[in-house]
């Protein structure tokens, strides 16, 4: 079936990394992605991976994903209080986007 | 680029009132638009999947004469919420992706949500 898990919480102090983990299940995705969702907000796109890739980097962010595992991680470096909100991971599912429940990020100055 | 707006952000009305929700991609043109709810502390839900000059694709559950979308443009879906009811309070949010190049290849989009809150 169609189940993509997050951890609900994650606090960090500022300055810190901060990971945020998630598994799927659908092994034929083909795109993996990362969302922000800021209080209030809609969904702010972080950033994407394709299922044949390993590893992606952007500034401070970096995918890794265990396709072997279907586990998909999100690592920010040096973590800032604005980086606190709640991140989404999902899946592709033939056109449609499947959610993970969400990680809320705290980060403490 | 790929900016998506939604329009309104907040509505308050009386129970039985209908209620409309723009969404409109700004910067690209958009073959597929998606309407997603969302409740309090949860994940986001798939409604129905907008296609630009056809019926739209609901969700199971999802009941099509309540939700009624149209999606006549290439940059514009609506969303009517046909005589609302405090149940249907709730976060709406939109999405939509970019038609070219193929929709496999290209992100979701989001806009900013509208609450709607039913008296």
């Amino acid at each position: 079936g169609e189940d993509v898990e997050q951890s609900l919480f994650l606090s960090v102090r500022e300055g810190d990394s901060s990971v945020i983990n998630c598994t799927y299940t659908d092994s034929s995705s083909t795109y993996l992605y990362w969302y922000k969702q800021e209080p209030g907000a809609g969904l702010q796109l972080l950033t994407y991976i394709f299922s044949n890739m390993d590893m992606k980097q952007d500034q401070r962010l970096t995918v890794l994903l265990n396709k072997k595992d279907k586990h998909l991680s999100l690592r920010i470096a040096d973590t800032q209080t604005g980086d606190s909100a709640i991140y989404f991971c999902a899946e592709s599912m033939s056109y449609k986007l499947i959610f993970g429940s969400g990680t809320r990020l705290l980060v403490r100055p | 680029g790929a900016v998506v707006s939604q329009h309104p952000s907040w509505v308050i009305c009386k129970s039985g009132t209908s209620v409309k929700i723009e969404c409109r991609s700004l910067d690209f043109q958009a073959t597929t638009m998606f309407w997603y709810r969302q409740f309090p502390k949860q994940s986001l839900m798939l409604m129905a999947t907008s296609n630009e000059g056809s019926k739209a694709t609901y969700e199971q559950g999802v009941e099509k004469d309540k939700f009624l979308i149209n999606h006549a443009s290439l940059t514009l879906s609506t969303l009517t919420v046909t005589s609302a009811h405090p149940e249907d309070s709730s976060f709406y949010i939109c999405s939509a992706r970019d038609h070219d190049p193929p929709p496999a290849n290209q992100p979701q989009h989001f806009g900013d949500g509208t609450r709607l809150s039913i008296l």
